[in-house]
């Protein structure tokens, strides 16, 4: 595998299940992000890790939870989520947090809660 | 907060035909970037910018970072169908990895 990869690609959950997104990158990079994806809204970001530790919060909900076990993988737990929840996620990484222009993005997680 | 304006909206075409987007800002903006998403996927990069009136091309596709840093265009020339999709602008402040979007530019194209 190469570049970045999340799984699953679609997901339905209802609002009391728990699941977790996992992305993936195979770059070597040293920062990586959670981004919200929503119709007729630009992208929003979510969290940021830099070396597996968290250096960006933007007033999430705590229903969203990150985890960063290492530099290479990146999860989003969810729990008792919202309909407006429903959103694609994206994954993205770039090789360090500073002075780190570029963000390669994975294919995203399609996510619609019932 | 921060925001991106970027126009147009959506633009329908011809196959051959040249298209123009661009991004304007209030802000002063350290870097632009310009991605391309095709349904069900992620963006993908095309152009990074990182001085003021920097020129650049990817094949067909040429951008540039405004002389005043608050704003960008993409150009592209010669469109074909697979040039359908949303681009989206993105900009960068400070030094740090954070990136503000715009709300993307559909193309569509006509054979």
């Amino acid at each position: 595998e190469t570049g970045v990869t999340q799984t699953p690609r679609h997901l339905v959950m209802g609002m009391t299940n728990k699941k977790s997104l996992k992305c993936e990158q195979h770059l070597g990079h040293n920062a990586m992000y959670w981004y919200k994806q929503s119709a007729k809204k630009p992208l929003e970001l979510m969290f940021v890790y830099s070396l597996e530790e968290r250096v960006e919060n933007n007033s999430v909900p705590s229903r969203f939870s990150p985890e960063c076990p290492n530099s290479s993988h990146l999860f989003l737990h969810l729990h008792t989520l919202q309909p407006e929840d429903s959103a694609l996620y994206l994954c993205a990484s770039s090789q360090d947090y500073e002075d780190a222009y570029e963000q390669y993005f994975g294919p995203g997680t399609r996510l619609t809660v019932t | 907060g921060q925001q991106l304006n970027q126009s147009p909206q959506s633009m329908f075409i011809q196959e051959g035909e040249d298209v123009s987007m661009n991004c304007t800002s209030s802000s002063i903006f350290n870097t632009w970037l310009w991605y391309k998403q095709d349904p069900g996927e992620g963006p993908v990069l095309l152009i990074a910018l990182y001085k003021a009136g920097e020129l650049t091309s990817n094949g067909r596709l040429t951008a540039q970072f405004g002389i005043t840093r608050k704003d960008s265009f993409l150009n592209i020339s010669a469109s074909i169908p697979s040039d359908v999709g949303i681009y989206f602008c993105a900009g960068q402040r400070g030094s740090q990895g954070n990136l503000i979007f715009g709300k993307g530019t559909k193309l569509s194209v006509k054979p």
